[in-house]
């Protein structure tokens, strides 16, 4: 079944440390997007990707980067510039046309200890 | 630029109650417009959306929403709930002019009692 695939699950980091979180779609998407969430502050958005090798920064891009070398693929880097890394972060994709929803993933969820 | 309210930030509900949860939005242009389900440390999963044509949609799990332009709302309605329903509902908004970005609101979380 197509779908976006997030990993991992739960991951901890150092601080100071970079960690890197995958996100993976086989939905033929174009764009991808990811969002930072925590609690009672709803969904914020980080980077966006609409097409290949093309990304926009989103609301909160300070302390992240990310790449988009190939569609499937839009991986997110929580640097060490990043001063409250601990969030729950989703990563979803849509169509490049009107009206279509996104696809969320299952979501990561990042601790620093 | 397009914002959503959800005015209310949590709803508790008896079991076998009806509910609603409310979301009004603002834009200068035609909008399609969501309503997402979100159980706890998992993704958003797509409820239903409104598109065109008729203001009433239905989507998954029972749950209903109608489109006011007028007043801009996108109310989400379900009959009579479950203990199962028991998560954080987000609406979202996107602008026909804007490309796919959508601009979400700030979630509704809703706890049915039993």
């Amino acid at each position: 079944d197509g779908g976006i695939t997030q990993s991992p699950k739960y991951l901890f980091r150092k601080e100071g440390q970079n960690v890197t979180l995958s996100c993976e779609q086989n939905l033929n998407h174009d764009a991808m997007y990811w969002y930072r969430q925590d609690p009672g502050q709803g969904l914020r958005l980080i980077y966006y990707s609409q097409i290949v090798n093309d990304f926009q920064k989103g609301d909160i891009a300070e302390g992240y980067s990310v790449s988009r070398e190939k569609k499937e693929s839009f991986p997110l880097t929580v640097t060490s510039a990043q001063k409250n890394p601990t969030a729950f972060y989703l990563c979803a994709s849509t169509f490049g046309q009107h009206g279509h929803g996104y696809t969320f993933g299952s979501g990561t969820r990042l601790t620093v200890v | 630029a397009q914002s959503v309210t959800q005015l209310d930030s949590q709803v508790p509900v008896f079991e076998e109650a009806p509910v609603e949860l409310r979301c009004n939005y603002s834009s200068s242009v035609s909008v399609y417009l969501f309503w997402y389900v979100q159980y706890p440390n998992q993704g958003l999963q797509l409820l239903l959306k409104y598109l065109s044509g008729s203001t009433l949609v239905k989507g998954i799990n029972g749950f209903e929403a109608e489109f006011n332009k007028s007043q801009t709302s996108f109310h989400l309605r379900k009959p009579s709930v479950h203990i199962s329903d028991t998560a954080e509902y987000f609406c979202a908004v996107s602008e026909y002019n804007y490309g796919q970005n959508f601009v979400f609101g700030p979630g509704t979380r809703l706890s049915v009692l039993p």
